[in-house]
């Protein structure tokens, strides 16, 4: 069964300092999402990505945020200078379709900012 | 704006125990209504999903939801645990006309005794 896959499974970093966090959807999926999930929070929307570009993104995803496909395979978020709450579980999941029932999730990214 | 309510935070149940974790959304239009499970140190699968036609709704491994539309309801139920249900379990809600973004429940961990 074709997977997303998210690298790293862990990452630690220091405050302030930038973090990319790499996904890779399912090779003919046209429709990327970030989740995360602060411990012990919900589960929570940043983005949206769709052809080339940003077509939806949450109040949590502000301009410390980025996202890009730069190479036709990955897919990333970014983080420019991090902060002790951007520590999370960071889901990437995918989609074939408009259609919300086709979405994969990746297992996470777990980032612990020190 | 949509949320989604989760009961419980924590059910600990015997094997065999039935199960009926709860799920409430809070928007009156139309919905697609979704129940991921967790393993651990696994991605998001989906167990089920409701977008329209029979409200109960049956899902992998057993699982089953209702959808109680005059409730804003949607609660997973199996008859019989096993020990590998031991997972955490999440509610999400996508209301159409908000595109394709998914608002979860805050999740509940199931931890079944064998």
């Amino acid at each position: 069964e074709p997977e997303v896959t998210q690298t790293p499974s862990h990452q630690v970093t220091q405050m302030g300092q930038e973090v990319i966090l790499r996904c890779v959807p399912i090779s003919n999926h046209l429709y990327f999402y970030w989740y995360r999930q602060i411990l012990g929070q919900k589960v929570e929307f940043l983005v949206s990505f769709y052809n080339n570009e940003i077509s939806e993104k949450s109040e949590i995803f502000d301009d410390q945020f980025s996202v890009e496909r730069p190479d036709g395979s990955n897919f990333t978020l970014k983080i420019r200078s991090t902060k002790l709450e951007d520590s999370a579980m960071y889901f990437c999941a995918s989609s074939d379709s408009a259609s919300i029932s086709y979405y994969t999730f990746g297992s996470g990214t777990r980032l612990t900012v020190v | 704006a949509q949320s989604v309510s989760q009961h419980n935070h924590h059910v600990i149940l015997s094997e065999a125990a039935s199960l009926e974790l709860g799920c409430n959304y809070s928007y009156g239009g139309t919905v697609n209504l979704f129940w991921y499970v967790q393993y651990p140190g696994q991605h998001l699968q989906l167990l089920l999903k409701y977008f329209s036609g029979d409200p109960l709704v049956k899902g992998i491994k057993g699982f089953e939801a209702e959808f109680i539309k005059s409730k804003f309801s949607f609660n997973l139920r199996k008859p019989s645990v096993q020990w590998s249900d031991t997972a955490e379990y999440f509610c999400a809600v996508n209301a159409r006309e908000y595109g394709n973004k998914l608002v979860f429940g805050a999740g509940t961990i199931l931890r079944v005794k064998s």
